[in-house]
């Protein structure tokens, strides 16, 4: 089984503080792991992908293979960057792709 | 434009009646996906399809049916809907299973079954 954790719900930070949202994956196999954001009152979109290697918005994720760990990573976060995050896992089912979702974590960064 | 349709946005409906909730996509995406998203348990995936006339079951199934006769077209169905299907639910599709690419997302649609 496939399982994807986001041990906080909340995160709280000051405008230009770094920001760490943690990801927490279970999988048999090679996993395939992404971001996705959801800004207030918009839908659900990809942020980043691990096998692209990509920074986006100033956002950064590495796996972690060891620690089976895709945290996502802002070195100075700005207000803009206010929203809901979820980590995402793409596995295989029995008719081919399983995407499984963390919690998710709200990120308020404050002026 | 591309992108993935959802109707209705808002519905309101009584247990056991039944509904279906329809999703297309104009992107010729071979992936389709149904979740639902509940106040603390993120995004649950309920049925997934990745071609015409092949569907599975994802994690919370039970209550839900689908199909998928044409390739752009992936409606959730639900029978007797109880009051613990009260949810949001998305629409997702993707070219290559979400591997590169990812999921595009539709607006959602807000059920409340009373």
């Amino acid at each position: 089984a496939q399982r994807v954790t986001q041990p906080e719900k909340l995160l709280s930070v000051f405008k230009g503080a770094p920001v760490e949202l943690k990801c927490n994956y279970s999988y048999s196999g090679s996993p395939e792991l992404f971001w996705y954001v959801q800004y207030s009152r918009q839908r659900l979109q990809l942020l980043l992908r691990h096998i692209s290697r990509e920074s986006i918005k100033g956002f950064t994720a590495d796996l972690n293979k060891g620690e089976t760990s895709f945290h996502l990573k802002k070195p100075f976060a700005q207000e803009e960057d206010s929203a809901m995050y979820y980590c995402a896992l793409s596995g295989r089912g029995n008719a081919g792709n399983m995407l499984t979702f963390g919690g998710g974590t709200r990120l308020m960064v404050k002026p | 434009e591309a992108q993935v349709t959802q109707n209705p946005r808002y519905l309101i409906t009584v247990t056991g009646k039944k509904l279906t909730v329809t999703c297309s996509q104009n992107m010729n995406h071979e992936y389709m996906s149904w979740y639902r998203q509940d106040p603390g348990l993120g995004l649950r995936q309920i049925y997934y399809s990745m071609n015409v006339e092949v569907t599975d079951k994802g994690d919370v199934p039970e209550g839900y049916k689908v199909s998928r006769k044409e390739k752009r077209n992936f409606p959730l169905i639900l029978e007797s809907p109880s009051p613990n299907q009260t949810s949001l639910y998305f629409c997702a599709s993707s070219l290559d299973r979400g591997q590169y690419y990812g999921y595009t997302f539709g607006s959602g649609t807000r059920l409340t079954v009373v």
